[in-house]
């Protein structure tokens, strides 16, 4: 398996101030990790896959000057919420899939998430 | 796109008593579909998971269905505990690629004692 980890667990700050999430892979290294952002009682979407060395690839609808990753190493990446409003408050969750540097398991690891509220 | 439906939304059981929950997805080039169940305030993670190969596979009370032919695939948890009460999330994901699933919207279980 893979074990990860979010820091911080929860964060409140003030609308307009930016936030730095922190996603580290303990026991693997990731080349790739995945953004996830979860709304009350809703699923996981997905937001954008972070790629070591290169540039994240977003998905459709996600603002990728709004939300900023880097993925300086093989075992962090770092989502930062630029110029937070109310509307961004919500469950952010990275994972690591093992499968993608050629482990036989394919499996979603997810680290243990980030409660942003923006006031 | 894949996209996946998760049914029903909310499920209601007493303890001992078992608990489906279903899901369809539209790519017939899935063929792999895991199942993750997060607690409340918690990480998703993975309970169960078949491939396209099998048409079910069980562990202890809890048991997934495959039907490829109508691309829906099922959670069974047989039995159930108050601790079973959680979010259950189905996926599904192809063959190659990304390795990123397509999560369902979800399942609130909640097993009364």
């Amino acid at each position: 398996g893979a074990v990860v980890s979010q820091h911080p667990s929860r964060v409140i700050c003030k609308s307009g101030t930016s936030v730095k999430i922190e996603c580290r892979s303990l026991d693997f290294q990731a080349t790739t990790m995945f953004w996830y952002r979860q709304f009350p009682k809703k699923s996981l979407m997905l937001m954008a896959t972070s790629n070591e060395g290169s540039k994240a690839t977003y998905e459709q609808g996600v603002e990728k000057d709004k939300f900023l990753i880097n993925h300086a190493s093989l075992t962090l990446s770092t989502l930062t919420v630029t110029s937070a409003h109310p509307e961004d408050s919500s469950f952010y969750i990275c994972s690591v899939n093992p499968a993608t540097r050629g482990a036989v398991t394919d499996t979603q690891y997810f680290g243990p998430g980030t409660r942003l509220t923006v006031l | 796109g894949e996209n996946v439906e998760q049914h029903p939304s909310t499920l209601s059981v007493q303890e001992g008593d078992s608990a489906v929950i279903k899901c369809t997805y539209s790519d017939s080039a899935s063929n792999y579909f895991p199942w993750y169940k997060q607690e409340l305030g918690k990480r998703p993670q993975l309970i169960i998971d078949i491939r396209s190969n099998v048409g079910e596979k069980k562990d202890q009370r809890i048991a997934v269905t495959l039907n490829k032919t109508a691309k829906h695939f099922s959670l069974h948890i047989t039995e159930t505990q108050p601790e079973d009460s959680a979010v259950y999330f189905c996926a599904a994901r192809a063959a190659g690629g990304s390795y990123i699933p397509t999560f369902g919207r979800g399942t609130s279980l909640i097993v009364h004692p």
